[in-house]
């Protein structure tokens, strides 16, 4: 079975863009979360989705958007771009909200000049 | 490569020995424990889980223990190999958080010929 696909690998935008970031679950899983990881904060919840609909959020501006599709595929958007946006930024897909492990995909690294 | 964190503490190991990777979590209403483990340029890739009810768990060459009473969580791994160097996370799931993990900053482990 295939992992979590994340597109692009890699992203350079200026301060002010916006950019969006594509990610693929794993077959039959329909919870997407999106995480970003930086050396300073480290990993960092940023929202859920699940059945098309956002059911949780993180601690992030409201630059940062996402949705999902009716086949769980999801994308995030980060709009106005900042420096200190440059990080990392993880999918995970699981097959249920909670109590069952997210598998990670190998991330979108962005950065922001 | 990609540096997932700059000041990590660091666990180095000799081939062979086992190795103790610990992590204190912040939640007493956590629920449900994960230990990762992040290569570098990759994502997080889950190694063993466990429920607040259980306080042992064991994987293939892995264990991972759970202390609730000082919110304590351990990972343990046998025999171990330069294949095990990596980075490794805990993250926990705040009951009815769903799969918005709260992830601890990690720990380097270094396994030495």
């Amino acid at each position: 079975k295939a992992g979590v696909t994340q597109t692009p690998r890699y992203l350079i935008k200026t301060r002010g863009q916006q950019v969006t970031l594509s990610c693929s679950p794993i077959s039959g899983h329909r919870s997407v979360s999106w995480y970003q990881q930086t050396p300073g904060q480290g990993l960092q919840f940023l929202f859920e989705y699940f059945s098309e609909t956002q059911r949780n959020k993180g601690n992030f501006p409201g630059r940062f958007s996402g949705r999902q599709f009716s086949n769980s595929r999801s994308e995030m958007n980060v709009s106005t771009l900042e420096l200190g946006d440059s990080a990392l930024y993880l999918c995970a897909s699981s097959l249920a909200r909670g109590g069952s492990p997210l598998h990670f995909g190998n991330g979108t690294r962005l950065t922001v000049t | 490569g990609e540096s997932v964190g700059l000041h990590l503490p660091t666990l180095s190991v000799q081939e062979g020995d086992n190795s103790i990777i610990n992590c204190a979590y912040s939640n007493s209403a956590s629920d449900y424990f994960i230990w990762y483990k992040q290569e570098s340029g990759k994502g997080p890739q889950f190694i063993i889980d466990i429920r607040s009810n259980m306080d042992k768990r064991q994987g293939q060459r892995v264990t991972v223990l759970l202390n609730k009473t000082v919110k304590h969580l351990s990972l343990q791994i046998a025999a171990t190999q330069p294949g095990d160097s990596a980075v490794y996370f805990c993250a926990e799931t705040p009951s009815g958080g769903y799969n918005k993990l709260i992830f601890g900053a990690g720990t380097r482990l270094a396994v030495h010929p």
